[in-house]
């Protein structure tokens, strides 16, 4: 079991650029959640998928943030333009089959820095 | 929707110690209630978790409890040792049929030599 795969580990760039975070669930895991983590807010969820389709996005703080799951395999979080406020470890989480009251496994998580 | 709230935001104990975190919930259809653990510079990590039909569950050095009429929770975690200092944080979940978790806002423990 490899786990919960995220990339990049550290992405550091400049405001206005665009940033696209990736995330590879375990292997048979039906839904994939994307938290955001910082120090003022905590773990926030921002978007969950349940076999590929979104379920509610409504934790998404604005429109410059979109999230795709093309396949059961590979999850993107986009931001752009991206702003300092962005800055935060962005983690991806999975759960093993549909249903309530499963736990969530997280990857290692991207530290995202807009300068 | 579900509000956790968890206290202490800090807890220093000395090794050896007890310490105890307790969560409180609002939404009364919550039933599930995990707890994470998250060490420095890492991802958060299930190390126990109690469904509504449960009041109390234990695992080695670490006990969780469950109040469903006051809607509380709490962690115990005894005999504690350095390597148990990170920030914890505790969670509910109801049936929505999608595992979705609120967390509480964490505790950091720090267990001194």
């Amino acid at each position: 079991d490899a786990g919960v795969i995220q990339s990049p580990r550290h992405e550091v760039t400049e405001m206005g650029q665009e940033v696209t975070l990736r995330c590879k669930p375990i292997s048979g895991h039906n839904s994939l959640f994307w938290y955001r983590q910082t120090m003022m807010r905590g773990l926030e969820l921002l978007i969950y998928f349940n076999n590929n389709v979104p379920i509610d996005d409504s934790g998404m703080p604005e429109d410059r943030f979109s999230a795709k799951m093309p396949n059961a395999s590979f999850s993107t979080l986009k931001i752009q333009p991206s702003e300092p406020r962005d800055s935060a470890v962005y983690f991806c989480a999975s759960t093993p089959r549909e249903g309530s009251n499963q736990p969530q496994h997280f990857g290692d998580g991207t530290r995202l820095s807009i300068l | 929707g579900e509000n956790v709230e968890q206290h202490p935001s800090t807890l220093s104990v000395q090794e050896g110690d007890s310490a105890v975190i307790k969560c409180t919930y609002s939404d009364s259809a919550s039933n599930y209630f995990p707890w994470y653990k998250q060490e420095l510079g890492k991802r958060p990590q299930l190390i126990i978790d109690i469904r509504s039909n449960v009041g109390e569950k234990k695992d080695q050095r670490i006990a969780v409890t469950l109040n469903k009429t006051a809607k509380h929770f709490s962690l115990h975690i005894t005999e504690t040792q350095p390597e148990d200092s990170a920030v914890y944080f505790c969670a509910a979940s109801w049936d929505s049929g999608y595992s979705t978790l609120t967390f509480g806002k964490g505790t950091m423990l720090l267990v001194s030599p």
